[in-house]
């Protein structure tokens, strides 16, 4: 079966260090979405990119985080200085088609350990 | 505004046990409505879905009726094994120009032998 895949499965940093979490998406999807799960605040959508352009980013804390797609199979999240407040599991998932309808594939996401 | 609520967990069953997750929501437009699983460790896989009024989706043994007239997608399985112990969440999808997914809170299951 193809799956989404994130790297690093576990990351454990200090506070004010560069985190950079990376996903491939299916091959062949075109919608790929990033989101944050805490036990506070649940699953959080960040943002999402269709067709590699970003279509929503209302859910990111601008000042330190920063979404891209160099290219069709690789997304990255990136955060710069990272806070204790940033420890969660990050997900990347990957979807085809048009418009938020389609199911969503899901990677196993990065657990995020900020000290 | 688009949202979805479920019951609060955590529910804990015996093994055979009858299932039941409540999901409400209210959307703008025609949604559609998924159950996803989060299984210890992993990211959520879709379990069921249903894209329009009156649909059945179902999986695994596990059903939802879309119910438009009450705005409900409730979970259900006729009999629950330690296996399905794991995370649910309801979801609802709003096409363009919203072009939202929206997840609920989730509801943890255990199912205990």
């Amino acid at each position: 079966d193809a799956r989404v895949t994130q790297t690093p499965r576990h990351k454990v940093t200090e506070m004010g260090q560069e985190v950079t979490m990376r996903c491939q998406p299916i091959l062949g999807h075109n919608t790929v979405f990033w989101y944050r799960q805490t036990m506070m605040q649940g699953l959080e959508l960040l943002a999402y990119f269709r067709n590699r352009a970003p279509l929503d980013d209302s859910g990111m804390p601008k000042d330190r985080f920063s979404a891209e797609m160099p290219d069709a199979t690789l997304a990255t999240l990136k955060i710069q200085p990272s806070e204790p407040r940033d420890s969660a599991v990050y997900f990347c998932a990957s979807g085809s088609g048009q418009g938020a309808v389609q199911p969503q594939h899901f990677g196993d996401g990065t657990r995020l350990s900020i000290l | 505004g688009n949202s979805v609520t479920q019951m609060e967990g955590p529910v804990t069953l015996s093994e055979e046990a009858f299932l039941t997750i409540n999901c409400t929501y209210t959307a703008t437009g025609y949604p559609s409505l998924f159950w996803y699983v989060q299984y210890p460790g992993e990211g959520l896989q879709l379990l069921l879905k249903a894209t329009k009024a009156d649909d059945k989706g179902s999986n695994k043994g596990f059903e939802a009726t879309y119910r438009k007239e009450t705005t409900s997608f409730h979970l259900e399985k006729g009999s629950v094994q330690v296996s399905d112990s794991a995370v649910y969440f309801c979801a609802l999808s709003v096409p363009p120009p919203d072009d939202k997914v929206i997840f609920g809170p989730g509801t943890s299951l255990s199912v205990i032998p």
